[in-house]
């Protein structure tokens, strides 16, 4: 099955410093990048995601890359905000009608102002 | 916020009880998918339910079942419950045919003593 590592486990940054989080995967029939956010206590929410006919994806503040040939994918935030501390998890799947959500082990964000 | 609700919000079960976990996916969604996710991990896929028989099942044994109704709710049913269940349970609802994405609910806190 998908493997999906994600680096680093925690992050701490200035508020307006850039944040970017690293993942790694296995399955070269992954196809399906998302992003989630989760917040203390709260659900896991989706914040942007790539597919592999994508190489980037920008929504704001927030850009994911994915490099299929090295099978990694990043999450980019730029111009941090306190709001943005959370602990966010990158997940593959093979982008079918149907399937399973491989999910990394998360990156503990914490943004200071 | 998605449209997906889940109850209870939390549960305080002894060991080798039973336990039913309840989702309601977002209006339109067709499958659900649920999680279990321990503290400080990333969800890991029980098993997702499309047009009411299970599509694709985790490394999770068979004492975790479940069940999708017409409306498409689903529910989780766990037996003989280990201290080792205890964990936040997320499903997450999503349309066949979307291409992966999935939209969580705000879980259930599920504590084994």
């Amino acid at each position: 099955g998908e493997n999906v590592e994600q680096h680093p486990s925690t992050l701490s940054v200035q508020e307006g410093d850039s944040a970017v989080i690293k993942c790694t995967y296995s399955d070269s029939a992954s196809n399906y990048f998302p992003w989630y956010k989760q917040e203390l206590g709260k659900r896991p929410q989706l914040i942007i995601d790539i597919r592999s006919n994508v190489g980037e994806k920008k929504d704001q503040r927030i850009a994911v890359t994915l490099n299929k040939t090295a099978k990694h994918f990043s999450l980019h935030i730029t111009e941090t905000q306190p709001e943005d501390s959370a602990v966010y998890f990158c997940a593959a799947n093979r982008g079918s009608t149907l399937g399973r959500l491989y999910f990394g082990r998360g990156t503990q964000l914490t943004v200071w102002p | 916020e998605t449209g997906v609700t889940q109850s209870p919000t939390h549960l305080i079960k002894t060991r080798g009880q039973q336990v039913t976990l309840r989702c309601s996916s977002q209006s339109g969604h067709n499958t659900v998918s649920w999680y279990q996710q321990a503290l400080g991990q990333g969800p890991q896929f029980i098993f997702q339910y499309y047009r009411e028989e299970e599509n694709g099942r985790g490394n999770f044994p068979p004492r975790f079942s479940g069940l999708q109704f017409p409306n498409y709710s689903s529910e989780l049913n766990v037996n003989a419950l280990e201290l080792d269940d205890s964990a936040l349970y997320l499903c997450a609802s999503s349309l066949a045919g979307r291409g992966g994405e999935q939209y969580f609910g705000p879980g259930t806190r599920l504590t084994v003593t």
